[in-house]
């Protein structure tokens, strides 16, 4: 029954690594986002895909690269984590231009 | 680009009152929404406003779209415990190229003593 699922909630890796984070919607949505949250809790679009195609792509260093198989799938990979990658990542989807649901986060700790 | 300022940054209520927080915003929208965050979890959608004037309840809680569309504000009554958290206004504008992203507010983190 889950709307919009993350995986992993929790990811814990070192500094250099490389890791990925996926996310799936079964609410037929054609729009899906991810978000990076700080240590002050402010939310910030990163990226947006609508029918797999990037829409929005946000001044990301590029060392981050979505990747969306298909409408229900926008996985996240980050090459080389830097500690400054520390922060919660959530998935959001929506029909375009409607309003969008989160899903539960995932809390990356580079060490 | 676009900004918006939430207030209050965060409340102490007793369990009972009412709460009230707004967003203004330096540029006009097409729609707000409200999200509520609990720890550890994602926003959670609580209201979405389509209308300038648009007033919108959902149980103990009302938003409304303000008429310059540069506005909103959320009314919690008789606030209760499981009311705790931090609540986001968000803004989108839904028109011209890369237009469509949520802007938030920087969230009002509400507490509520029983």
């Amino acid at each position: 029954d889950t709307a919009v699922s993350q995986t992993p909630k929790y990811l814990v890796t070192q500094m250099g690594n490389d890791k990925s984070i996926k996310c799936e919607q079964n609410l037929g949505h054609d729009t899906m986002y991810w978000y990076k949250q700080d240590s002050k809790k402010f939310l910030k679009i990163m990226f947006s895909y609508n029918n797999k195609e990037l829409i929005i792509n946000e001044t990301v260093p590029n060392r981050f690269s979505p990747k969306s198989p298909d409408k229900a799938h926008l996985n996240l990979h980050i090459n080389s984590l830097e500690l400054g990658d520390s922060a919660v990542y959530f998935c959001a989807s929506s029909l375009f231009l409607y309003e969008q649901y989160f899903g539960p986060g995932t809390r990356l700790t580079v060490t | 680009g676009q900004q918006l300022n939430q207030s209050p940054q965060s409340m102490f209520i007793q369990e009972g009152e009412d709460v009230s927080m707004n967003c203004t915003s330096s540029s006009i929208f097409n729609t707000w929404l409200w999200y509520k965050q609990d720890p550890g979890e994602g926003p959670v959608l609580l209201i979405a406003l389509y209308k300038a004037g648009e007033l919108t309840s959902n149980g103990r809680l009302t938003a409304q779209f303000g008429i310059t569309r540069k506005d909103s504000f959320l009314n919690i009554s008789a606030s209760i415990p499981s009311d705790v958290g931090i609540y986001f206004c968000a803004g989108q504008l839904n028109s011209g190229a890369g237009s469509y992203q949520l802007t938030f507010g920087k969230g009002t983190k509400l507490s509520v003593i029983p």
